[in-house]
C-alpha cells in the first residue's frame, strides 16, 4: 500500500486564485512529519511547509498552509492568491517515527497557474 | 553561501560503464541522501547516511553504491548492474529528525 498518496496528478488554476493540492497518508507511527516540496522545472527541491504529528496548530508559511487533519490523515496543501511562479510539480512527504531518518514521498501534482 | 552542490548538472555514459556523482554540502548535516526521479514520478530513496562511515540501504539500493568518508562529502556510484541508469538523481541532507531535507540541484544521467 502507498504510504503517501496524491490523487491529482494535474491542476489548472486561474491566477489570484486558492488552491488545494490533495494528501493522504497511512501510518501505525504516532510519531511522524509531513513536507510539502515545489520542484520547479528546473528540478531544484524546494522546502515549502512541515507539519508534526504532535503539533497543535496547522502550519503555516506566508501564501502556504497545510490544512492536516489527523483523524483523516490528511494534509493538504493550500496556497492562497497564486502567482505564476506557482507552477511547478508539488510533492507531499512524510517521515516515520523517530528511529528512521528516511522521508517517503507521494507521486506529485503538477499544478499550472494560469494568466 | 551554505548549500549543497551536485556536478556535473548532465551526465552522459556508455552502457556497461559505472559512472560516480558527487554530492557535496557545507551545511554541517549530519544526514544524507540520494534518490532517484523517473519523469512524472516522485522521488525514490537509494542510500541514506546518518554520520559518517555509516549508510543504509533505501528502497531502490540494488546496482548503486555508496560512500561517507567525510561529513561534507556523499559520492553515488551507479554501476553496470542497475539495469535502468538514466534517470535525475538527487542528493539531499538534513540536521537531525524532523526537520526538513535541503536539496542539490541535481544531476541528469543519461546511458547511452
Amino acid at each position: 500500500a502507498q504510504k503517501i498518496t496524491q490523487t491529482q496528478p494535474g491542476m489548472f488554476v486561474q491566477e489570484k486564485e486558492a488552491v488545494t493540492l490533495d494528501c493522504t497518508y497511512d501510518t501505525s507511527d504516532p510519531s511522524y512529519g509531513l513536507f510539502w516540496y515545489k520542484q520547479p522545472s528546473s528540478g531544484e527541491m524546494i522546502f515549502l511547509i512541515y507539519q508534526g504529528s504532535y503539533d497543535q496548530q496547522n502550519a503555516t508559511e506566508g501564501r502556504y498552509s497545510l490544512n492536516f487533519q489527523k483523524a483523516r490523515k490528511s494534509a493538504n496543501l493550500v496556497i492562497s492568491a497564486s502567482q505564476l511562479g506557482d507552477s511547478a510539480m508539488y510533492f507531499c512527504a512524510m517521515r516515520e517515527g523517530i528511529q528512521d531518518d528516511k522521508i517517503i514521498f507521494g507521486k506529485g501534482t503538477r499544478l499550472h497557474i494560469l494568466p | 553561501d551554505g548549500g549543497i552542490t551536485q556536478s556535473p548538472k548532465y551526465l552522459f555514459r556508455k552502457e556497461g560503464q559505472n559512472v560516480t556523482l558527487s554530492c557535496e554540502q557545507n551545511l554541517n548535516h549530519d544526514a544524507m541522501y540520494w534518490y532517484r526521479q523517473d519523469p512524472g514520478q516522485g522521488l525514490r530513496l537509494i542510500y541514506y547516511s546518518q554520520i559518517v562511515n555509516d549508510f543504509q540501504k533505501g528502497d531502490i539500493a540494488e546496482g548503486y553504491s555508496v560512500s561517507r568518508e567525510k561529513k561534507e562529502s556523499f559520492p553515488l556510484t551507479v554501476t553496470s548492474a542497475q539495469k535502468n541508469p538514466t534517470a535525475f538523481y538527487l542528493c539531499a541532507s538534513s540536521t537531525n529528525l524532523y526537520n526538513e531535507q535541503f536539496f542539490g540541484p541535481g544531476t541528469r544521467l543519461t546511458v547511452l
